[in-house]
């Protein structure tokens, strides 16, 4: 069965302190896995599409990796203003239908 | 430019009682998706839609959930009669199916609460 597992749940660090998130997935035909950022009461906001083992994307301080086993999404020297819920999301086989994780929630205090 | 469009964007309601969401996808965009947010179950997806047809349906809880499109900008998701544990944050997202795969934008939601 498809299935996208993200970790840790939570996640609280102090500015400035890096580290990393994780999406592991196993699914049948890998089309694209998606990392998305959600703040309280909004919708997800779309942040990187990664398409094939070995693909780098970044954004600001964050930067995303794909293996074929799982990605991960780096937070370099994080700021407040990054605290949110990523979640990761999965499209595989031949639909358009994605397969997302439960999310980590990101705490950075000042 | 807009982006996905949701109305209302809180609704509370008595058990029984008939809800009907609303959405409005990205212009030229082909594709749209319900969702439905849960802390316990995280985004579900309900149903989507491709071209204004239904493609995947298999998402919808049970009969009382029921979704249109009746045209390329508009697409209503109703529930009726509404149950307490209808209760979460319903999303609309909104694709255009140019590529290999497809990037779904957000709109901000609808929150639901049943009574």
């Amino acid at each position: 069965e498809d299935q996208v597992t993200q970790s840790p749940e939570a996640l609280r660090l102090q500015e400035g302190e890096s580290s990393s998130l994780n999406c592991s997935y196993t699914v049948s035909g890998l089309r694209g896995l998606f990392w998305y950022r959600q703040d309280p009461g909004k919708g997800p906001e779309f942040l990187f599409t990664l398409y094939s083992a070995g693909e780098e994307k970044e954004k600001e301080r964050l930067k995303a990796t794909l293996t074929k086993k799982e990605s991960f999404l780096h937070i370099t020297a994080p700021k407040p203003e990054d605290s949110a819920t990523y979640l990761c999301a999965v499209g595989a086989g031949n639909n358009r239908k994605l397969i997302w994780g439960l999310g980590t929630s990101l705490a950075v205090n000042p | 430019d807009a982006g996905v469009i949701q109305s209302p964007r809180h609704e509370v309601t008595e058990m029984g009682q008939e809800v009907t969401l609303r959405c409005k996808p990205i212009s030229g965009h082909n594709s749209l998706f319900w969702y439905r947010q849960t802390m316990m179950r995280g985004l579900e997806l309900l149903i989507y839609f491709n071209n204004n047809v239904p493609i995947d349906d298999s998402g919808m809880p049970e009969d009382r959930f029921s979704a249109k499109m009746p045209n390329a900008s508009f697409s209503t998701l109703k529930i009726q009669p509404s149950e307490p544990r209808d209760s979460a944050v319903y999303f609309c997202a909104s694709s255009s199916t140019s590529g290999w795969v497809d990037t779904q934008y957000f709109g901000p939601g609808t929150r639901l609460t049943v009574l």
